[in-house]
This record gives C-alpha cells, sequence and structure tokens, in this order.
C-alpha cells in the first residue's frame, strides 16, 4: 500500500520560515494537500492541489510537489501557526495520510 | 454556507454497536464525496472510506471492512457509519469530511468529530 512519510516534529522560530515534508513514492504524479489541525479542533485544509490556498487562508502558507517530496512552507511563522500539520494524498481510489509533523514555534 | 454536523459523543461497552451521523447542509447533497476520518487519543488522521454520495458506494481502506458499514440517507442529506463488535481499540474521533469534485480537491469541509468511547 501507497505510504506518505513526514518527520514527526519541526520547530521554528517566530518570523522564520518553516519547512515540512512529505515523501512517497512518486509523488509529484499525484496531487497533495495539506491539513493543519490545533489541539481539539477538526483539521482545516491549508493546501491543495498541490499549490493552491483555500480562501481565508493566510498568503504565508505555500505548497509544492516535485520528485518524491511535497514541501509545505510558512512564511513569517507566528505563534498561531503551532498545530500539527498533515499530509494527504491519492492512490488510486483510495486516500492517504501522513503520519502528521508537530510544528512547534519557539 | 456549508456545514457538516456530527451526533454527539458515544460511550459504549465492548461488543456493542455505535451509529455515528453527518449532517450536511449548505450545499447540494450529491454533489460530493463524503469521507470518514479516524483519529485514537494522541495519534494521527487515519482514512477509513468513502462514499460515492450518488450511488451510496462506498470504497474502504485496508482494515474497515466487515465491522465497519458506511451508509447514506439522500433524503435527509446524512451519511452514517456504523461499527459493530466494539473494542477498546475503536476509541477515537471519527470526522466526517466533504471531498468535493475534480482530482486534488482535498477535504474542505469537515464535521466538528465525535468522540466514541469503548470501554466497560
Amino acid at each position: 500500500s501507497y505510504e506518505l512519510t513526514q518527520p514527526p516534529s519541526v520547530s521554528v522560530s517566530p518570523g522564520q520560515t518553516a519547512s515540512i515534508t512529505c515523501s512517497g513514492d512518486k509523488l509529484e504524479d499525484k496531487y497533495a494537500c495539506w491539513y493543519q489541525q490545533r489541539p481539539g479542533q477538526s483539521p482545516v485544509l491549508v493546501i491543495y492541489k498541490d499549490t493552491k490556498r483555500p480562501s481565508g487562508i493566510p498568503e504565508r502558507f505555500s505548497g509544492s510537489n516535485s520528485g518524491n517530496t511535497a514541501t509545505l512552507t510558512i512564511s513569517g511563522t507566528q505563534a498561531m501557526d503551532e498545530a500539527d500539520y498533515y499530509c494527504q494524498s491519492w492512490d488510486s481510489t483510495t486516500v492517504v495520510f501522513g503520519g502528521g509533523t508537530r510544528l512547534t514555534v519557539l | 454556507q456549508v456545514q457538516l454536523v456530527q451526533s454527539g459523543s458515544e460511550l459504549k461497552k465492548p461488543g456493542a454497536s455505535v451509529k455515528v451521523s453527518c449532517k450536511a447542509s449548505g450545499y447540494t447533497f450529491t454533489s460530493s464525496a463524503l469521507n470518514w476520518v479516524r483519529q485514537a487519543p494522541g495519534q494521527g488522521l487515519e482514512w477509513m472510506a468513502w462514499i460515492n454520495t450518488n450511488t451510496g458506494n462506498p470504497t474502504y481502506a485496508q482494515g474497515f471492512t466487515g465491522r465497519f458499514v458506511f451508509s447514506l440517507d439522500t433524503s435527509v442529506t446524512t451519511a452514517y457509519l456504523q461499527i459493530s463488535s466494539l473494542k477498546a481499540e475503536d476509541t477515537a474521533v471519527y470526522y466526517c469530511a466533504r471531498d468535493p469534485p475534480g482530482g486534488g480537491q482535498g477535504f474542505d469541509y469537515w464535521g466538528q468529530g465525535t468522540l466514541v468511547t469503548v470501554s466497560s
């Protein structure tokens, strides 16, 4: 079965750029999406179709997908961005989530 | 506005059954697939299934066949997840999420989640 691999944790200082990776075999041939989940809340879609931001998502969130790796980049990270982030893609007709990355803003 | 409203928390004993509902509103129910996602305590998101809201046909992830039944009632724009023979390891928050048409759109709306606790 298809697998997506994320680092368990990433730390960033306020105002700096955070990058969270998601690795999967030939991931560039599929679409990748990203979700933010704060404690006790439902996930929120922050990136879809590799690079697109839903309305209401700040411009500091961006995405890319090349080779075997999709990347979520948060520029000018703010304290409110501290959360768990999950990548997601599709394998034929099924859906796959990465294991999640906890972003800590120190 | 699009909303997915789920039923409330459940406390069940091992071996019992539970039925979780997900009421959709604010859009044409049959225009988008609905997905179910599980999140065990302190764990990540785990995709369970998606259901074609036109045909009612579900596609299951491995590990979610047999005891798990996914269904629809289009007359009340509601999706259901029923779990039978509950085990302690079924304790989790269960989410429904909308997947709009077109590839790669992602799950753009999520329910608030339903906590199912299985304990004797």
